[in-house]
Order: structure tokens, then C-alpha cells, then sequence
């Protein structure tokens, strides 16, 4: 299965604090995709590492990859409010994308 | 700013009738997804196409459901007829040709309640 676990499956934390979530995967990858999904919305892309890649930094945000754990983890710095959602791991290999449950995300303010 | 959208945002129907949902993909993606969300199956995968021909439609009941993509600009996902279990959120995301499939773009969704 391309599908990645994420876990935990629930996270609350103080506004300000960082958030790291992890995911696991089955198969090989060819990238790794982290997605966000507010209440009510739909998912939203935030960031993509590749198989030959070991971190990724954007804003915010640091994506790592442990293809021999087969491992992925995202943190979140400096956490706000407005970062509540669910989060989203994605082994994008050969296949279209399958989705795990996520990780929720509680900011608190 | 492109975006996907999705029509209607919100849908409520009784039990036995016909619903369509439409999508329409940022324009120049070739691939479309239909996904399927509840809060006990999650993000469930229900058919998606190429270049407007349909690859896999494994994760859609046949019986019921159909997914078409008349042209480019359009997607549409059909129930007939509609039950109470069908109640979900329906998203539509589209993205350019894989494999390895990169970004996906998801359009806002259509709430669909049966009674």
C-alpha cells in the first residue's frame, strides 16, 4: 500500500510551542508529500520531499526523511492558532495518491 | 489565481434521488480525482482520470455511482440512486500527469447529506 500512517493521530499544544509530527510508510517512495486540511476545507499541498533529499525547510516548516526507517517527520515551529488542522503524509509512488487519517492539530491560544 | 472548483458547495437530497456533482480542474492539469471523506473512512480514493480517460474506478460503487469527464473543463461524479450511507464530503483535486504524481490541487468539496 503507497499509504502513509501518521501518527499521533491527535496533537494539542500551546500557541507558540512546535509541533512535530511523524509518518510511516510501507513501500518505496519516489517523494514524500505533507498536505494540511482546515475544518471544512479542502487539503491544501505545503510541501514535497524527495527520496534522494533528507530535510526540507519551508517558512515554518521543516519536513524530514528517513528512507532506511522509512520514516517522515514535520515540524512545525512557532505554532499559531491558525496552524489547527489536520496534517497529512502521502507516499507518492506509482500510484494516484492515497490518504492515511491524519494527525489534528490543536493550536491553543 | 487558479483553483479547482466544485458545484454545488452543499447538497441535501432524500434517499432515491439523483445527485451530480461538478468539478471543474485548474486549466492544463491532465489527471482528476474524485475522493470521498466521512469521519469513519477518511480520505477515501473513488476513481481518477487521464487525459479524460478513466484509469481506475475501483474505489467507487459500481452500481450506483459513475464519474465522466464530458471534456477537459468538466468532471462529473453521479449517484443514482442516492442512500443515506453516500453522506460525505465529495472533493475533487486535479494535477499534472504522474507517475511519481506530484502536487494535487483540491477544490473545496460538496457536503452531500441523504435522508
Amino acid at each position: 500500500s503507497q499509504q502513509g500512517e501518521e501518527d499521533p493521530q491527535a496533537l494539542s499544544i500551546q500557541e507558540g510551542e512546535n509541533a512535530t509530527m511523524n509518518c510511516s510508510y510501507k513501500t518505496s517512495i519516489n517523494n514524500l508529500q505533507w498536505y494540511r486540511q482546515n475544518s471544512g476545507r479542502g487539503l491544501v499541498h505545503l510541501i514535497l520531499i524527495r527520496s534522494n533529499e533528507r530535510e526540507k525547510h519551508s517558512g515554518r516548516l521543516r519536513v524530514t526523511l528517513d528512507t532506511s526507517k522509512k520514516s517522515s517527520s514535520l515540524l512545525i515551529t512557532a505554532s499559531r492558532a491558525a496552524d489547527t488542522a489536520s496534517y497529512f503524509c502521502v507516499n507518492s509512488g506509482n500510484t494516484p495518491l492515497v490518504f492515511g487519517k491524519g494527525t489534528r492539530l490543536s493550536v491553543i491560544a | 489565481d487558479a483553483r479547482v472548483t466544485q458545484t454545488p458547495r452543499h447538497k441535501v437530497t432524500e434517499m432515491g434521488q439523483e445527485v451530480t456533482m461538478r468539478c471543474q480542474p485548474i486549466l492544463g492539469h491532465n489527471t482528476v480525482f474524485w475522493y470521498r471523506q466521512t469521519m469513519m473512512q477518511g480520505l477515501e480514493l473513488l476513481a481518477y482520470f487521464r487525459n479524460r480517460a478513466p484509469l481506475d474506478d475501483s474505489g467507487m460503487p459500481k452500481d450506483r455511482f459513475s464519474a465522466e469527464m464530458p471534456d477537459a473543463t468538466l468532471a462529473t461524479l453521479k449517484i443514482q440512486p442516492s442512500e443515506p450511507r453516500d453522506s460525505a464530503v465529495y472533493f475533487c483535486a486535479s494535477g499534472l500527469e504522474g507517475p511519481p504524481y506530484n502536487e494535487q490541487f483540491f477544490g473545496p468539496g460538496t457536503r452531500l447529506t441523504v435522508l
